[in-house]
């Protein structure tokens, strides 16, 4: 069983369209995570939610927008989209602290705007 | 400015030989981690640090915590084709907050 899976793995949209990635983990997990891999490998923090609250939010446009129907989803909503957001995007989660358990990440979203 | 420095940021040796990442910063973290990230795929857990000084030893990689708790190296002994991958050092700002460094990438060759 895949532990955070994301879906679509590809995903080739024109510039202006609004997309969703969606992001199921089976772990138990408490947090679940967004993350945006640029071009030069860069990962950056975007969306962080714990029990359904949001705890960070990076400076990301708000045409970004994370949602939770429960603890085990955690899906991205991008609106307007902008050649700028070509990028892989990464789920994961983790539990109890960051000190004992590392993240647990999706195999990614490669997201490319035309 | 990133918050970690990872260096070098290309590598590029051959099998058996050793090497050595560094990942550094001028913040205090909780703890550290490494990751190695393979193409197409997203960054699997190697270690956690999280006492200043620590050492852990994961087969031929030794991972160390600097005393302050601000820098980390990755050692690998007698590298192989299959360590070959982008190595990431992450470190804990607080609980759910965990930020990347730009990695390191490493080529090892037959």
């Amino acid at each position: 069983d895949t532990a955070v899976s994301q879906t679509p793995k590809y995903l080739v949209t024109q510039m202006g369209n609004d997309k969703s990635i969606k992001c199921e983990q089976n772990l138990g997990h408490d947090t679940m995570y967004w993350y945006k891999q640029d071009s030069k490998k860069f990962l950056k923090i975007m969306f962080s939610y714990n029990n359904k609250e949001l705890i960070i939010n990076e400076t990301v446009p708000n045409r970004f927008s994370p949602k939770s129907p429960d603890k085990a989803h955690l899906n991205l909503h991008i609106n307007s989209l902008e050649l700028g957001d070509s990028a892989v995007y990464f789920c994961a989660s983790s539990q109890a602290g960051i000190e004992n358990y590392g993240y647990t990440f999706g195999s990614g979203t490669r997201l490319t705007v035309v | 400015t990133q918050l970690l420095e990872q260096s070098p940021q290309f590598l590029s040796i051959q099998e058996g030989e050793n090497l050595t990442v560094y990942c550094n910063s001028s913040s205090v973290f909780s703890s550290l981690q490494w990751y190695r990230q393979e193409p197409g795929e997203g960054p699997v857990l190697l270690v956690t640090v999280v006492t200043g000084g620590e050492v852990k030893k994961l087969k031929r990689l030794t991972f160390q915590f600097g005393d302050a708790r601000k820098d980390s190296s990755l050692h690998i002994t007698a590298a192989q084709p299959g360590d070959t991958g982008l190595y990431l050092c992450a470190g804990g700002l607080s609980r759910n907050d965990m930020r990347f460094g730009a990695g390191t990438r490493l080529t090892v060759k037959p």
